[in-house]
């Protein structure tokens, strides 16, 4: 098993440009997330889904949009980048199962950068 | 404001030595997880706990649900337990709450 995987691992961008990064998850976990990590500071929740075809706020959400077509692939989408979209993000997922507290299992990230 | 606060943000130690890492919560949790990431940025779960004590090698992990606080031990630490430590915490009991808050983080550095 792969577990969570990210695309692409490193991107570089201009300001107004748009890109999709994509998630995807071979553990047949309900719910997903995507977190943006800046120097001192600890993860942030950017988004999140509780299962396919739903998707929710996170602590972060402006200039980010996300959709869970799929069970197993979560996308993160920037509409405009803008330089303050710098930073390493990471994807994760968990079973979801709502019987139990469950780790989180997370992706190797991707590192982007907005010039 | 519900926080997480870890301390210390750096810690340098020698191959061998006794390691303890902290973590302070502000309100009650459900679950606290410790992760490890990798210099290469990699994230892996090392615990999860919601009271007591669980071990995993050389790694020791408690939690102190009255006194909102949690310690990492790492006995005998190797330079390959050089990484950055990262508390994280699940505010609330209702189980299809699964959004974390995580702290900084502590960078921990083994000199052979």
């Amino acid at each position: 098993n792969a577990g969570v995987t990210q695309t692409p691992k490193f991107r570089v961008l201009k300001t107004g440009q748009s890109m999709t990064l994509l998630c995807a998850q071979d553990m047949n976990h309900e719910y997903m997330y995507w977190y943006r990590q800046d120097p001192g500071m600890g993860l942030r929740l950017i988004h999140y889904s509780v299962g396919e075809g739903t998707t929710a706020k996170g602590e972060v959400p402006d200039g980010y949009n996300v959709s869970r077509l799929k069970k197993q692939n979560f996308l993160l989408g920037l509409e405009s980048a803008a330089p303050s979209q710098t930073s390493v993000y990471f994807c994760a997922s968990s079973p979801g199962d709502r019987v139990a507290y469950n780790e989180q299992f997370f992706g190797p990230g991707t590192r982007l950068t907005v010039l | 404001k519900n926080e997480v606060e870890q301390s210390p943000q750096n810690l340098t130690a020698q191959e061998g030595e006794f390691i303890t890492i902290n973590c302070s919560y502000s309100v009650g949790i459900s679950a606290l997880h410790w992760l490890q990431q990798h210099p290469g940025g990699g994230i892996v779960s090392l615990f999860m706990l919601s009271s007591g004590k669980k071990k995993h090698g050389r790694l020791i992990a408690t939690i102190n649900i009255q006194e909102k606080h949690s310690s990492l031990h790492i006995t005998a630490s190797h330079p390959r337990d050089s990484a950055v430590y990262i508390c994280a915490v699940r505010w609330g009991t209702n189980f299809g709450n699964e959004k974390l808050t995580f702290g900084t983080g502590t960078r921990l550095t083994i000199i052979p």
